[in-house]
């Protein structure tokens, strides 16, 4: 499975766009990226998945580059309750669906 | 409203005395999977299902097992917990990927165990 890195921790203002970028370097053909969002004391959430270019839902937006080592989850406008640790994760069903954490970028939004 | 529960939220044990988690799911998923989640750290596979088929991930110690009775049921049994062992236990559930893609993992509010 993929290892993943991301910033340990990012602050933000309320109203701000938030960029979390995680790095994949040995990213396999048929990975997935995604993210999943935890707040304390409960299960993770999924946000989003992508697999190249950009795909964007209700809630952020993902932006992967063309050689799919990184990828960017992108937050509009942070309020307070998107305080949380955001998790980036790679891999496919072929492999058995283990999904392995990594350590999460803390994220902390002030008013 | 469909949803993965988890009972209890909390469970006191005692050093070495067995205890059993429960995972149900309305959802009708065919994999489901326990996690591990110990105080600021990232959830930690222990292993899945997929339907009946049981996967044990490589470094879950011997002492967590699971039992999946059914498709809505899922059980983790820790034979004889260690202070170690105290941890948010996480269950999920998924649809099976469709090819590469991997389906959106669903988490129930977890177990929080703590082991006197």
């Amino acid at each position: 499975l993929a290892k993943t890195t991301q910033p340990i921790s990012m602050d933000s203002y309320e109203g701000q766009e938030v960029n979390i970028t995680c790095s994949h370097n040995n990213i396999a053909t048929n990975d997935y990226i995604t993210w999943y969002q935890q707040f304390p004391s409960q299960g993770p959430r999924f946000i989003i998945q992508g697999y190249k270019t950009k795909v964007t839902n209700e809630v952020a937006s993902l932006f992967i580059p063309a050689d799919r080592k990184s990828s960017t989850l992108s937050l509009p406008r942070v309020s307070l309750s998107d305080t949380a640790v955001y998790y980036c994760l790679v891999g496919d069903s072929n492999s058995g669906y283990a999904l392995n954490f990594g350590k999460g970028t803390s994220l902390l939004v002030t008013p | 409203d469909a949803m993965v529960i988890q009972n209890p939220r909390y469970q006191v044990t005692q050093f070495g005395k067995p205890v059993t988690l429960s995972c149900s799911q309305t959802l009708n998923h065919n994999v489901m999977y326990w996690y591990q989640q110990k105080s600021s750290q990232a959830p930690k596979l222990l292993f899945h299902y997929y339907d009946k088929d049981f996967n044990n991930e490589a470094d879950t110690p011997d002492n967590f097992q699971s039992r999946r009775p059914n498709t809505s049921f899922c059980f983790l049994d820790i034979r004889s917990p260690g202070l170690g062992d105290a941890a948010m236990y996480l269950c999920a559930t998924s649809r099976e990927g469709s090819g590469s893609f991997l389906n959106e993992q669903f988490f129930g509010p977890g177990t929080r165990l703590t082991v006197l």
